[in-house]
């Protein structure tokens, strides 16, 4: 069975412009969730997405947006970039939503200028 | 707010013996944890997972023991190997019926020598 692919795997943008993350997530399953990891902060929680509605979601501001289609599939959109913006960013996507082993992409390596 | 702590940022053990890696969290609504491997530039790979109701859960060369009442959760790796050095990473999930969101610790880098 096929892992969690994300695209694209490196992306390299300036400031103020916007950007467009995808991840397909293991075949049936039908919760999404996006990290952040970056050196100072760590692995941060941005939102989750089952059956297409989002769930929960982390501390992060407007501009961190996303959307759950329905083949399962997400993307996951930032306007406005800002050098802080610059991280990995995960997606990793399990059975069901809840308390449930989450198995992650390898992620797309976001770089600000 | 760093709910969950892990407080060695790295740990070196000769091959062949037991790695031992700590984590504390202090939700005390936390009711399963996870462990994962993660090396550079890669998403974090699933070891282990224990539910709060359990206080052990082995599985092969790795074990995860929970102490609720301490707030403390400890992955044990035996024997270690060298290809267990990674950078590895408590995290905890809310309960049943909530959402599916994972709370990480900053991470414990071991390293497995000759």
């Amino acid at each position: 069975k096929a892992g969690v692919t994300q695209t694209p795997r490196y992306l390299i943008k300036t400031r103020g412009q916007q950007v467009t993350l995808s991840c397909s997530p293991i075949s049936g399953h039908r919760s999404v969730s996006w990290y952040q990891q970056t050196p100072g902060q760590g692995l941060q929680f941005l939102f989750e997405y089952f059956s297409e509605t989002q769930r929960n979601k982390g501390n992060f501001p407007g501009r961190f947006s996303g959307r759950q289609f329905s083949n399962s599939r997400s993307e996951m959109n930032v306007s406005t970039l800002e050098l802080g913006d610059s991280a990995l960013y995960l997606c990793a996507s399990s059975l069901l939503s809840g308390p449930v082993e989450q198995f992650f992409g390898p992620g797309t390596r976001l770089t600000v200028l | 707010d760093q709910q969950v702590k892990q407080n060695s940022p790295s740990l070196s053990v000769q091959e062949g013996r037991i790695s031992i890696l700590n984590c504390d969290y202090t939700n005390s609504m936390f009711d399963y944890f996870l462990w994962y491997k993660k090396y550079p530039a890669e998403g974090p790979t699933f070891l282990i997972s224990i539910s709060s109701i359990k206080d052990k859960n082995e599985d092969g060369r790795f074990t995860v023991f929970l102490n609720k009442s301490a707030k403390h959760l400890s992955l044990h790796i035996v024997p270690s190997q060298p290809g267990d050095s990674a950078v590895y990473f408590c995290a905890a999930s809310p309960p049943t019926g909530t959402a599916s969101k994972l709370t990480f610790g900053t991470g414990t880098r071991l390293q497995v020598t000759l």
